[in-house]
């Protein structure tokens, strides 16, 4: 079946500008998953939604950074007032159950370039 | 909140030796320790977990050790070969009522050299 999909693969800004970034879960997964990850460096937690409890939003380095996810499904990253140091690459998984040690499907990231 | 450290950042051994990573973790109450593996332009994909009821897990040419005590744990490839260059990222969960998230380290860059 598909995996996880995240749009757009690439995208570049401007400096100031805002951005959205995509991600659709697999289907039926219930826990969902947004990673930073810079260059040469690690996988940075973000936010994570799991069903309909209040995410955890405690990776989220400023308020710049928000993130929501509609219907269970379909989230977005959403990034105001781009800076450069916000380039990245950011990563969506999703992973079926909870509690029980399910692994993470990640999708392809969006690689966010701002200049 | 749980803080990962993952040893060595890049480690380069010859084909058909054996490499190892290392981690440790703070929260004592995490109970299960995933590895994944990301080839160079693509996505992270789990290779191997332990849970915290087990010392030690393998699979094929890989294994992974853990020792609750000390609060880390080791990922073991034995007989390397060109296709486990890759960077490596160990993890471990936060278990909150059902829900968890995973605190990963900030990676290994393996290169198996022929």
């Amino acid at each position: 079946g598909a995996g996880v999909s995240q749009s757009p693969s690439n995208k570049v800004t401007e400096k100031g500008k805002d951005v959205e970034l995509r991600c659709d879960p697999i289907s039926g997964h219930t826990a969902l998953y947004w990673y930073r990850q810079s260059l040469g460096q690690g996988l940075e937690f973000l936010i994570y939604f799991q069903g309909n409890s209040a995410p955890d939003k405690s990776g989220l380095p400023s308020d710049r950074f928000s993130a929501e996810r509609t219907g269970g499904s379909v989230s977005t990253l959403t990034i105001q007032r781009t800076q450069q140091e916000d380039s990245a690459v950011y990563l969506c998984a999703s992973s079926p159950l909870t509690g029980v040690h399910s692994p993470l499907h990640f999708g392809n990231g969006t690689r966010l370039t701002v200049t | 909140g749980e803080n990962v450290e993952q040893h060595p950042s890049t480690l380069s051994v010859q084909e058909g030796d054996s490499a190892v990573i290392k981690c440790t973790y703070s929260d004592s109450a995490s109970n299960y320790f995933p590895w994944y593996k990301q080839e160079l332009g693509k996505r992270p994909q789990l290779i191997i977990d332990i849970r915290s009821n087990v010392g030690e897990k393998k699979d094929q040419r890989i294994a992974v050790t853990l020792n609750k005590t000390a609060k880390h744990f080791s990922l073991h490839i034995t007989e390397t070969q060109p296709e486990d260059s890759a960077v490596y990222f160990c993890a471990a969960n936060t278990p909150n009522f059902g829900n968890e998230k995973l605190t990963f380290g900030t990676g290994t860059r393996l290169t198996i050299i022929p």
